[in-house]
């Protein structure tokens, strides 16, 4: 089974542009989850999808915005970029059915750069 | 709100030796789970281990096995025979039992395996 795959890997923006990133999940897994890991701040929680529905939503700007297909497939937006952006966006894919028992796999990242 | 500490930035271990990574947490939830996840240089995130809060005994994966003190709120992760691929991040996490995706991380301890 293919695991999560999140494209691009890396992506080099300048301050003020706005960016997509994409993750595709394990199939058969409809919940995934968006986390933004940075140095200093560590690992944080964006937001979470289940069946192209928000259902849980971390502590950021609404400039960070996301959406989840029919094939729950996800992607994420980020609007007028900020230096402070610049971070390993990592997503987690789950069954999305039992809660915290479910195990969420993580894909590989997706290494932005604001410049 | 919660919180997840991991006080040992960075510990380092002998090959074939035993190490124990610390975490603690905070909460006024009855019924959660504790995770510890490992993130090896340029590789993709992966669980190691789970704990349920209403679980007496501890978790245990082949080498790996936890230390689960619920009235201290602490998590530790004990690793035996170390090996030079337990090079690692080693995160700590806490979801809330109530169905939530939604991980809180600690800031992570960087363990390096000595040959």
């Amino acid at each position: 089974k293919a695991g999560v795959t999140q494209t691009p890997r890396y992506l080099i923006k300048t301050r003020g542009q706005q960016v997509t990133l994409s993750c595709s999940p394990i199939s058969g897994h409809r919940s995934v989850s968006w986390y933004q890991q940075t140095p200093g701040q560590g690992l944080q929680f964006l937001f979470e999808y289940f069946s192209e529905t928000q259902r849980n939503k971390g502590n950021f700007p609404g400039r960070f915005s996301g959406r989840q297909f029919s094939n729950s497939r996800s992607e994420m937006n980020v609007s007028t970029l900020e230096l402070g952006d610049s971070a390993l966006y990592l997503c987690a894919s789950s069954l999305g059915l039992a809660g915290p028992s479910d195990t969420q796999y993580f894909g590989p990242g997706t290494r932005l750069t604001v410049l | 709100a919660q919180t997840v500490t991991q006080s040992q930035p960075e510990m380092s271990v002998q090959e074939a030796e035993t190490v124990t990574l610390s975490c603690t947490y905070d909460t006024s939830e009855s019924d959660y789970y504790l995770f510890w996840y490992k993130q090896p240089p340029s590789r993709q995130m992966i669980l190691v281990i789970r704990q349920e809060a209403y679980k007496q005994q501890n978790a245990t994966e082949n080498r790996f096995s936890v230390n689960f003190q619920k009235a201290a709120k602490s998590f530790s992760l004990k690793i035996s025979d170390s090996q030079l691929g337990d090079a690692a991040m080693y995160f700590c996490a806490y979801v809330p039992g109530a169905g939530s995706y939604q991980l809180t991380f600690g800031k992570g301890t960087k363990l390096s395996v000595i040959p």
